[in-house]
């Protein structure tokens, strides 16, 4: 079967880094993208991990390990404007990313 | 930077017409992918479409819903006999190089079933 875990809600105060964990049960995976989505807006692509280890774009970051079927996101030097729902999605060899329930993150100033 | 582009933004229909949902993806995108978002919920795969067919669906698609590429351009969704339960943000996305990149999403159609 497949599963997919992340938190459902963290908070943080602005400058601060948080870590938002999703651990996986998916066939043929593939490799990890995170998404990030604000209230009444699209999905946008925030990183990909195809391979074990740490993968950085800016203020974000994303880990995968493959063994452990675990992967998390970074953010750093938290903004009001991280405030938004994280989604991590395994994807597939036959083409599909599949999005888990999502992590509300709360930035507090 | 590229843009995923769907038409319209929003659609209200009557319960048992079929609609139509278009999207024009990325132009060197050779992946594409319908998901939908009901209010308040996660969002849910539908299908995903590369070399002129389908490469994988849930069971969300059932034979109420197609896809066609009629062009080179175009990407579209269709819903045969809309039920209330379809009301939902449908989002259009592609990618450039299959599993292994993220993809690009367009900003939603939503559809209200009255």
């Amino acid at each position: 079967g497949q599963s997919l875990e992340q938190p459902s809600e963290v908070t943080a105060v602005e400058g601060a880094i948080v870590q938002i964990n999703c651990t996986y049960q998916t066939s043929g995976f593939y490799g990890l993208s995170w998404y990030q989505q604000h209230d009444g807006g699209a999905p946008t692509f925030l990183s990909y991990n195809g391979l074990d280890g740490l993968e950085e774009t800016g203020r974000f970051s994303s880990f995968l390990s493959r063994s452990d079927s675990y992967g998390y996101l970074l953010l750093q030097e938290l903004q009001m404007k991280d405030s938004a729902s994280y989604f991590c999605a395994p994807n597939t060899n036959a083409g599909k990313s599949t999005f888990g329930d999502g992590t509300t993150l709360t930035v507090k100033p | 930077e590229p843009e995923v582009t769907q038409t319209p933004s929003h659609q209200v229909t009557q319960m048992g017409q079929e609609v139509i949902l278009r999207c024009v993806p990325i132009s060197n995108h050779l992946y594409f992918y319908w998901y939908r978002q009901i209010l308040g919920q996660k969002v849910e795969f539908l299908v995903s479409f590369y070399n002129n067919e389908i490469s994988e669906k849930s069971e969300i698609f059932d034979d109420q819903f197609s896809v066609e590429r009629p062009d080179g351009s175009n990407f579209t969704l269709k819903i045969r006999s809309t039920k209330l339960e379809d009301s939902a943000m449908y989002f259009c996305a592609s990618s450039g190089t299959g599993a292994n990149y993220g993809y690009t999403f367009g900003s939603g159609t939503r559809l209200t079933v009255v």
